[in-house]
């Protein structure tokens, strides 16, 4: 079965604190994206990656960075978490212009 | 930011009702259009890829229809089942990597 694993389920953090969320997929996949899902508002695109090493921006860039330093892993990271970045983290990849492969979701609340 | 534009939001239908729900999405540039099933606790999961002006797709009860001159999308579901109780995601496909995620129609089909 082709996997995409996100590290965690469930995640509290502090405002402030830097918080790491890991994708990793099993597809040998060229494309990963991270989105949000927030209600009334569907999935955001934050950023994503077509290549290692290589990231664009999506829609709602602002305050969280990634990092590709390898095909299979693709990290979001929130500098300093904020309470407005309370959201459910969506990790996918795909190849070429194929259908996306999702992940179970990061529930991530930051108090 | 493309808008896409999902409706109805929401809809509530018997066991063996046949319903249908629209996607709407602006027709320049246009590349692909998927259709995902987003059932609770789980990962979204494609139905659809569809890439072609009159396409139609099929998959057991649930098909889709494709006009990409007008910019639109029709899913229908014959004969709802409990088990399609779902929220259903549109997401066009312009030119290049990234999709926009309408924000869905939230199925639940009643016993």
């Amino acid at each position: 079965d082709v996997k995409v694993t996100q590290s965690s389920r469930y995640l509290v953090k502090r405002t402030g604190e830097k918080v790491f969320l890991e994708c990793v997929q099993d597809m040998d996949h060229e494309n990963m994206f991270w989105y949000r899902q927030d209600p009334g508002l569907g999935l955001r695109l934050i950023y994503f990656s077509y290549d290692v090493k290589m990231k664009e921006k999506g829609d709602i860039p602002e305050g969280y960075s990634v990092s590709r330093e390898k095909k299979e892993r693709f990290s979001l990271i929130l500098e300093s978490a904020s309470t407005n970045q309370t959201s459910m983290y969506l990790c996918a990849s795909s190849s070429g212009q194929q259908k996306l492969f999702f992940g179970s979701g990061t529930q991530l609340s930051v108090l | 930011i493309l808008n896409v534009e999902q409706s109805p939001q929401s809809l509530h239908v018997q066991e063996g009702d046949s319903t249908n729900f629209t996607c709407s999405f602006p027709s320049s540039n246009f590349y692909a259009l998927h259709w995902y099933r987003w059932e609770t606790a789980k990962s979204p999961e494609a139905l659809f890829v569809m890439t072609l002006n009159g396409d139609e797709k099929k998959k057991g009860r649930i098909s889709a229809t494709l006009n990409t001159k007008e910019g639109y999308s029709y899913l229908y579901i014959k004969g709802s089942q409990p088990e399609d109780s779902a929220t259903y995601l549109c997401a066009p496909r312009l030119r290049g990597n990234q999709f926009y995620f309408g924000t869905g129609t939230s199925l639940t089909v009643i016993p």
